[in-house]
């Protein structure tokens, strides 16, 4: 059973315009939200991170919203940059738990 | 380098034979995690320790698969009597925080069973 679910494979944006991507969840019980990045033949890197208590978390290019009524939330990247091209994964996990449920990953492409 | 390290890279094995593999963490970091992501999929949770304590195990984690973490530091995953399903990237990740915090992750082994 798919908890955490990307429904966007993929999204292509042009450098400089904003990238936003989706995540909803179905577990009630998630508290805290990631973002991972993966470059190809490398494992994900930490992007950034909000627990339940908050709806948004900012952190240079990226912020992060989270809507709990909705079981959604979003990573905005603004400005998207060439390097910013990667697969995203959403990852969540309960407050009594440290294992991470994974979404399938957005492949983000920027275009010069 | 202090992240965390997978060996090998890659393998390639036959059905049927037994294959381990290795992760060293982060030195300092008391959990250590196994995932495996199949094509077009996220990390799936496999096991994780805190020092050398197994604490949790997904069903994912069949008969076959053994992991260990001896002393608390190095871990071994063994996966034995091979299939082709088994043909995925196995990822280790490592963390020291509470709940919901930042787990490093190695750059995995990229298992081929033909």
């Amino acid at each position: 059973d798919q908890q955490v679910k990307q429904n966007s494979p993929s999204l292509s944006v042009q450098e400089g315009r904003i990238s936003i991507l989706n995540c909803d969840y179905t577990n009630s019980m998630f508290d805290y939200f990631l973002w991972y990045k993966k470059y190809p033949a490398e494992g994900p890197t930490f992007l950034i991170s909000i627990s339940s208590i908050k709806d948004k978390n900012e952190d240079g290019r990226f912020t992060v919203f989270l809507n709990k009524s909705a079981k959604h939330l979003s990573l905005h990247i603004v400005p998207s940059q060439p390097g910013d091209s990667a697969v995203y994964f959403c990852a969540a996990s309960p407050s009594n738990d440290y294992k991470l449920s994974f979404g399938a990953g957005t492949t983000v492409t920027v275009r010069a | 380098d202090t992240g965390v390290s997978q060996n090998p890279r890659h393998k390639i094995t036959k059905r049927g034979q037994n294959v381990t593999f290795r992760c060293d963490p982060i030195s300092e970091h008391n959990r250590l995690y196994w995932y495996r992501q199949t094509l077009g999929q996220g990390p799936e949770f496999l096991t994780y320790f805190q020092n050398e304590a197994q604490l949790e195990k997904s069903r994912l984690l069949s008969d076959r698969f053994s992991a260990e973490r001896p002393k608390g530091s190095f871990s071994t995953l063994e996966i034995q009597r091979t299939e082709q399903g088994d043909s995925a990237m196995y990822l280790c990740a490592s963390s020291l925080g509470g709940p919901g915090g930042e787990q490093y992750f190695g750059p995995g082994t990229r298992l081929t069973v033909t």
